[in-house]
């Protein structure tokens, strides 16, 4: 069964700094990664989509790598905002077609 | 097309109510997909059907849940007789088949069982 973990589960940064988040699945036999951004009581928003056969995508000032064979991605924010405050939520699409999700990352971006 | 849309965006309704919940998805995507997420969690897939067969069911789904997609167009997701646990946003995304296509989400149901 697949397992997806973000680490850190909270982020507090001032803004302008640089970060990264981190997300782990424990099956390597996926078909691609979807990076989302959720807003409190909202919906999903698909920031980055990455393939099985890539290694990274990138959107403005996000980048994401992914690295199928030891389970890991991340999500590299550049020059933050507080407007990048936000939960960021990892998912990985395997056999079955379905999206597993992380529990997510809770960003906070200090003016 | 403006996305996947979902309606209502809120209810509150009384433990013992039956509840319908409608989500239209981008009309190109023969695939939809429910899950539903508690608060501090990630969402967690319950069904998806593709066109109007549904091909899989979480065994969250209990059988108080029941989900249709007549025509292969919009969904309903029906949870009868509401229980506090049902408390949750329920959120609908579609994709095309192929597995290296994204899903895309709507901006879901808040259900409150009161």
């Amino acid at each position: 069964k697949q397992e997806v973990t973000q680490i850190p589960a909270a982020l507090s940064v001032p803004e302008g700094e640089n970060l990264v988040l981190n997300c782990s699945f424990t099956d390597s036999a996926i078909y691609n990664l979807q990076w989302f951004r959720q807003d409190p009581g909202k919906g999903l928003t698909s920031l980055l989509l990455i393939q099985s056969s890539q290694r990274e995508q990138t959107s403005g000032r996000l980048n994401a790598s992914l690295d199928k064979s030891s389970g890991r991605s991340t999500l590299y924010i550049a020059a933050s905002q507080p407007g990048d405050s936000a939960t960021y939520l990892c998912a990985v699409r395997g056999s079955g077609d379905k999206l597993t999700f992380g529990t997510g990352t809770r960003l906070a971006v200090r003016p | 097309d403006t996305g996947v849309s979902q309606d209502p965006r809120h209810k509150i309704t009384k433990r013992g109510q039956n509840v319908t919940f409608r989500c239209d998805p981008i009309s190109e995507h023969n695939r939809l997909y429910w899950y539903r997420q508690t608060l501090g969690q990630g969402p967690e897939f319950l069904t998806y059907f593709q066109n109007e067969a549904q091909l899989e069911k979480s065994r969250l789904l209990s059988d108080r849940f029941s989900a249709e997609r007549p025509k292969g167009s919009f969904s309903t997701l029906e949870i009868q007789r509401t229980e506090q646990g049902d408390s949750a946003m329920y959120l609908c995304a579609s994709s095309y088949r192929a597995s290296n296509y994204g899903y895309t989400f709507g901006s879901g149901t808040r259900l409150t069982v009161v």
